[in-house]
C-alpha cells in the first residue's frame, strides 16, 4: 500500500485561510468516508482534529473542517493562528482493513 | 480521564529483542481497538498495525507483518509491540493510540511515545 500523497509544505499568515490536500485511490480515500487529519507538533503526541471526513473530536476548534471528493480529502483551516504550525498528517481506512498514512504536511504560519 | 501511558525509551542493540508497552485507563479498555505508529527520525507518521483487546485480533501493515508482533493483556488494560530480533532501522518513535471506532480507525486519545534507539 502506498502512502497518501500530501504537499509537503503549506504557508499562511495570521487570519488566512488554507487548505491542505491528500490523495489517495479507490483503495482508500475514494471507498470509505474514513479519512482523518492530525496535528503534529515535534516532541509531542499527534492530535486528532477530523475523523470520518469531517467530524470534529470534541475540543476541537471549529476553524479546523475537512471535504472529500472522490480520492482526494482535503484540510481546511480558517483564522490561521500562530498556535497552528505543525505538521498535518491524513489518514484512511483502505479495503484492505489497514490504514495508511499521507507523507506529512508542514504548515508554516508567517 | 482517559490515558494511555506508554513504557520508558529504550537502547538496544542489532540482534537483541524488545518488548514495549502500553497501558490504558480511564476507560473500558476492552471496548476500543488499538493503533500503533511509528515516526522514523524526521520522517512522517506510519501505521503498523492495530488491536482488539476483548479477542487479540490483529490487523497488521503488510509493512510489518512478520517483523513485529502487536498482543494484548485485556487483564491488566495493556497493549504491546515486540520485536524478536531488531534492526538499526527499528530505531524511532513508537506511539499506540486509541481507536474512536472500528471502521474510521481514527485515533483519539495517544500516549505519549516511546523512543527505540538501535545501535551497535
Amino acid at each position: 500500500q502506498s502512502a497518501l500523497t500530501q504537499p509537503a509544505s503549506v504557508s499562511g499568515s495570521p487570519g488566512q485561510s488554507i487548505t491542505i490536500s491528500c490523495t489517495g485511490t479507490s483503495s482508500d480515500v475514494g471507498t470509505y468516508n474514513y479519512v482523518s487529519w492530525y496535528q503534529h507538533h515535534p516532541g509531542k503526541a499527534p492530535k486528532l482534529m477530523i475523523y470520518n471526513v469531517n467530524e470534529r473530536p470534541s475540543g476541537v476548534s471549529n476553524r479546523f473542517s475537512g471535504s472529500k471528493s472522490g480520492n482526494t480529502a482535503s484540510l481546511t483551516i480558517s483564522g490561521l493562528q500562530a498556535e497552528d504550525e505543525a505538521d498535518y498528517y491524513c489518514s484512511s481506512y483502505t479495503t484492505s482493513s489497514t490504514v495508511v498514512f499521507g507523507g506529512g504536511t508542514k504548515l508554516t504560519v508567517l | 480521564e482517559v490515558q494511555l501511558v506508554q513504557s520508558g525509551a529504550e537502547v538496544k542493540k542489532p540482534g537483541e529483542s524488545l518488548r514495549i508497552s502500553c497501558k490504558g485507563s480511564g476507560y473500558n479498555f476492552a471496548n476500543y481497538w488499538i493503533n500503533w505508529v511509528r515516526q522514523m527520525p524526521g520522517k512522517g507518521l506510519e501505521w503498523l498495525g492495530r488491536i482488539d483487546p476483548s479477542d487479540s485480533y490483529i490487523n497488521y501493515s503488510p509493512s510489518f507483518q512478520g517483523h513485529v508482533t502487536i498482543s494484548v493483556d485485556k487483564s491488566i488494560s495493556t497493549a504491546y509491540v515486540q520485536w524478536s530480533s531488531l534492526k538499526a532501522s527499528d530505531s524511532a518513535i513508537y506511539y499506540c493510540a486509541r481507536i474512536i471506532n472500528y471502521s474510521s480507525s481514527a485515533g483519539d486519545y495517544w500516549g505519549q511515545g516511546t523512543q527505540v534507539t538501535v545501535s551497535s
